[in-house]
């Protein structure tokens, strides 16, 4: 079993829409839990960390966090074209990252 | 500008001729780390540093070394390259201070060929 599980997509949407993106994970230890955005041919960007549950806002985008059940999540509010790309979750313990597979999305105009 | 540059960017080589590609980053970050991506199974950690000298094994880290001498640099060598080395790999670094990894960049890929 991977540590990271991540919903696999593809996703397409009508812009607008609420988006959702998901990862388990399945070791304790995990201590900070962080989103990135990759567009094609590029490096990923870092788009939201954080290190507790609850959940964590920037602009459209909110990062949630359930420590108890294993769960990240990455909700894009009022999503644009400009939003398509593969969105990786990644979870951190000390130095060592470990990542989920991708989703990409495709947002619609 | 704050930037991580790799080099080279393309490299297309023989199984057992030894290669390194470069890491760089001008912004005194501690963390450095090396990754490969392949199709459908998202970014792999090869090794990571926590600052000088300071080097750790990730995920995938047989068939790599890496070196931290200084600050900026953390070069990835592959002393006996093999067609299963073929892939996408992208260095990152990233501030320590505090427990805050808001500043992170990635470099803009190498994408490597072993033939």
């Amino acid at each position: 079993q991977k540590e990271v599980e991540q919903d696999p997509g593809p996703l397409s949407v009508p812009e607008g829409a609420i988006v959702s993106l998901n990862c388990t994970y399945s070791n304790s230890a995990f201590q900070y839990f962080m989103w990135y955005r990759q567009y094609s041919r590029k490096g990923p960007e870092l788009l939201m960390y954080t290190y507790s549950s609850g959940n964590k806002e920037d602009g459209r985008f909110t990062a949630q966090v359930d420590k108890s059940s294993k769960y990240i999540s990455l909700f894009i509010r009022d999503s644009q074209p400009s939003d398509s790309a593969t969105y990786l979750c990644a979870i951190k313990e000390a130095g060592k990252s470990t990542f989920g597979d991708g989703t990409t999305l495709t947002v619609k105009p | 500008e704050a930037q991580v540059t790799q080099n080279p960017r393309y490299l297309i080589t023989v199984t057992g001729k030894k290669l390194t590609v470069t890491c760089s980053q001008n912004m005194n970050h501690e963390y450095m780390s090396w990754y490969r991506q392949d199709p459908g199974l998202g970014l792999r950690q090869i090794y990571y540093s926590m600052n000088v000298e300071v080097t750790d094994k990730g995920d995938v880290p047989e068939g790599y070394k890496v070196s931290r001498k200084e600050k900026r640099n953390f070069p990835l060598i592959l002393e006996s390259p093999s067609p299963n080395q073929t892939s996408l790999y992208f260095c990152a670094s990233s501030s320590l201070a505090g427990v805050s990894y808001n500043e992170q960049f990635f470099g803009p890929g190498t994408r490597l060929t072993v033939l």
